[in-house]
């Protein structure tokens, strides 16, 4: 099972700011913070991670709260081409032998 | 760079009939290889993952099986093909820690 629950969908209107949450409250120490969004019939496609600070790209920002529960991306000028289904996923540091679990996402739909 | 090379991108299969999706990586030694199933309008479902040659781990009991004959090759098969076996299927590796997991541009199977 996910270990993180979304929003199934939001709207966003089109040059507005994206924020889709994620929970992600029995994350464990040693697991970041992964955001991928998968466009329609198209494979995912990573957008940022993180541990505990919060990390800006030139796609998104992340938002990860003190107690690590929970984290906000952020798509600071959403297009309609930032129209997707995005995920958060949280997997530990070391990469021998885990899963990496996707859940549903949340689907955004950007409107002109 | 690290590439992943997924195929075909569509395949239509009557049933009963084996099935065999390559996938493929450049760049990388040793990564740890997926694949993943999608079902129209849900999320992705993990079918199998390998951590090196000829070690398969199965997430789910259905009608495929994986290899990984080398390295960097994945293979996914059937030997009769259900129509519950039609979907998305993709292909993702992961290489050294705290790295991002890049994903086949996917293969559409239609059992028929």
């Amino acid at each position: 099972d996910a270990k993180t629950t979304q929003p199934t969908s939001m709207d966003c209107a089109e040059g507005r700011a994206a924020n889709l949450p994620c929970n992600h409250s029995t994350i464990s120490g040693n697991e970041y913070v992964y955001w991928y969004r998968q466009i329609h019939s198209q494979g995912p496609q990573y957008i940022i991670h993180g541990l505990k600070n919060n990390e800006t790209n030139e796609m998104a920002s992340l938002i990860i709260t003190e107690d690590r529960k929970s984290s906000t991306l952020i798509l600071p000028h959403a297009t309609l081409r930032d129209t997707a289904v995005y995920y958060c996923i949280v997997r530990p540091r070391s990469t021998g032998g885990f899963k990496t679990i996707f859940g549903a996402g949340t689907r955004l739909f950007v409107k002109a | 760079s690290q590439t992943i090379h997924q195929w075909p991108a569509t395949l239509v299969q009557p049933v009963g009939s084996p099935l065999s999706l390559e996938c493929t990586v450049e760049g990388t030694s040793n990564p740890n290889l997926y694949w993943y199933r999608q079902a129209a309008g849900r999320g992705l479902q993990l079918l199998f993952y390998s951590v090196g040659i000829g070690q398969i781990s199965s997430e789910v009991p259905q009608n495929l099986s994986a290899s990984r004959p080398q390295d960097r090759q994945f293979i996914l098969s059937s030997k009769k093909l259900l129509l519950s076996d039609s979907g998305f299927y993709l292909c993702a590796w992961l290489g050294t820690e705290n790295t991002e997991a890049f994903f086949g541009q996917g293969t559409r199977l239609t059992v028929v």
